[in-house]
């Protein structure tokens, strides 16, 4: 069985600030995590993913997560935010499943930047 | 590369129609597509899975004669729901895996805003 929590529901940081958004997950499986960035009205921009290489991953605008199998967690950090990463966040399993694989989304993570 | 669309992106019908959602892997072939539906302020829920060629398997509470799927080819599949109601107003994503990808990872379409008025 998998399942994913995002820790908070809503983030707010001032600009320039740095960013975390928690995640805890539990799997049966070794699974594959994925951090996904949702804006406004829009679809799913896939920031980094971790597939068993390396621990630390480098994503996209300068977001990395670090995969914490000891602590079952995936955290999502920035050094230093930017008013274009107001949106909402989620983390994601994947792992497999009778026929193939499954994939559970977390609540989601609201993040608000403060100018 | 790992290029998925849908069409419409978004329509708005009149309660009791029928209205067909396309996804599309352009540049690989989909063996599986997931449809998930995601209310305002929510997350994603999937709704069904679908392998081609075979019949889609629904998660609890989805009703499979309402959401009709079908999988046809390695790249193309379809959601329709049937006569539509204000309820069933949502944004649609599919996603699709598959191809030499990595075992777990989806492809997500840009979604498809329904709305039933």
């Amino acid at each position: 069985a998998q399942s994913v929590t995002q820790l908070d529901s809503h983030v707010s940081v001032s600009e320039g600030t740095p960013v975390l958004l928690r995640c805890n997950y539990s799997s049966s499986y070794s699974p594959s995590l994925f951090w996904y960035v949702q804006h406004p009205n829009k679809g799913l921009q896939l920031l980094l993913k971790y597939t068993s290489a390396a621990t630390l991953v480098k994503g996209i605008n300068g977001f990395e997560a670090e995969f914490k199998k000891s602590e079952t967690s995936f955290h999502l950090t920035k050094p230093s935010a930017h008013m274009s990463d107001a949106a909402e966040y989620f983390c994601v399993v994947s792992g497999p499943y009778t026929g193939g694989f499954k994939t559970i989304f977390g609540a989601g993570t609201r993040l608000f930047v403060k100018a | 590369g790992a290029v998925v669309s849908q069409h419409p992106s978004w329509v708005i019908c009149k309660s009791g129609t029928s209205v067909k959602i396309e996804c599309r892997s352009l540049d690989f072939q989909a063996t599986t597509m997931f449809w998930y539906r995601q209310f305002p302020k929510q997350s994603l829920m999937l709704m069904a899975t679908s392998n081609e060629g075979s019949k889609a398997t629904y998660e609890q509470g989805v009703e499979k004669d309402k959401f009709l799927i079908n999988h046809a080819s390695l790249t193309l599949s379809t959601l329709t729901v049937t006569s539509a109601h204000p309820e069933d107003s949502s944004f649609y994503i599919c996603s699709a895996a598959g191809g030499r990808r990595t075992s777990y990872e989806q492809y997500f379409g840009p979604g498809t805003r329904l709305t039933v008025t």
